[in-house]
């Protein structure tokens, strides 16, 4: 099973700040990695597919990069509906898996 | 737009059975890959199993701790995925989701499944 290791486990930043966030992989998925969206009480709002792709209907500011074990979601300029749970997810290999999720709050 | 609607949750004992439906739409169903995912209260995302389109042979694939308990099926012909849950325990209390790859996974808004005697 592949092993996906998300960090920060906690982000804190401010409206209009950068975020970063990362995602490494036990083997190589190749561009099979996805990154999700959640907030309380309601499901993953898929953000990125195939590691670089925008979802349907996903704000230019949020942008995914990386291949093999390294992975980044990046969030430009922070909105206040952007605080939320980031989780990963790999779909290269049967059990698909995912990150323990970073948390995004505000500081 | 593909659109997934779960339903069927439900308050049940241990040791019992319930079934999830997921009706599909806007998608070949017959040849889509149908997934069931779930999230405890209060905890992350866990691939749960996974059903292959008729032309892949249709058969499935569990996670471990439900394999030989759960049972994923499909009718082609009604569009719908199901989940039976038998022996169900404390621990499979989650918010269920049928998931599908089509230019991206397409999820549902998830059905509540509570184990508690």
């Amino acid at each position: 099973e592949i092993v996906l290791t998300q960090s920060p486990a906690t982000l804190s930043l401010s409206p209009g700040e950068r975020a970063t966030f990362s995602c490494r992989a036990s083997q190589s998925v190749s561009t099979n990695l996805a990154w999700y969206q959640q907030k309380p009480g309601q499901g993953p709002r898929l953000l990125i597919y195939a590691a670089s792709t925008r979802a349907t209907g996903i704000p230019a500011r949020f942008s995914g990069s990386g291949s093999g074990t390294e992975f980044t979601l990046t969030i430009t300029s922070l909105q206040s509906e952007d605080f939320a749970v980031y989780w990963c997810q790999q779909y290269t290999t049967w059990p698909v898996t995912f990150g323990q999720g970073t948390k995004l709050d505000i500081k | 737009e593909v659109q997934l609607v779960e339903s069927g949750g439900d308050l049940v004992k241990p040791g019992e059975s319930l079934r999830l439906s997921c009706a599909a739409s806007g998608l070949t169903f017959t040849k889509a890959w149908m997934h069931w995912v779930r999230q405890a209260p209060g905890k992350g995302l866990e691939w749960v199993g996974r059903i292959r389109g008729k032309s892949d042979g249709g058969t499935t694939d569990y996670a471990a701790p439900v394999k030989g308990r759960f049972t994923i099926s499909r009718d082609d012909s009604q569009n719908t995925v199901y989940l039976q849950m038998n022996s169900l325990k404390m621990e499979d209390t989650a918010v269920y989701y049928c998931s599908t790859f089509s230019n991206g996974w397409v999820w549902g808004q998830g059905t509540l499944v509570t184990v508690s005697s």
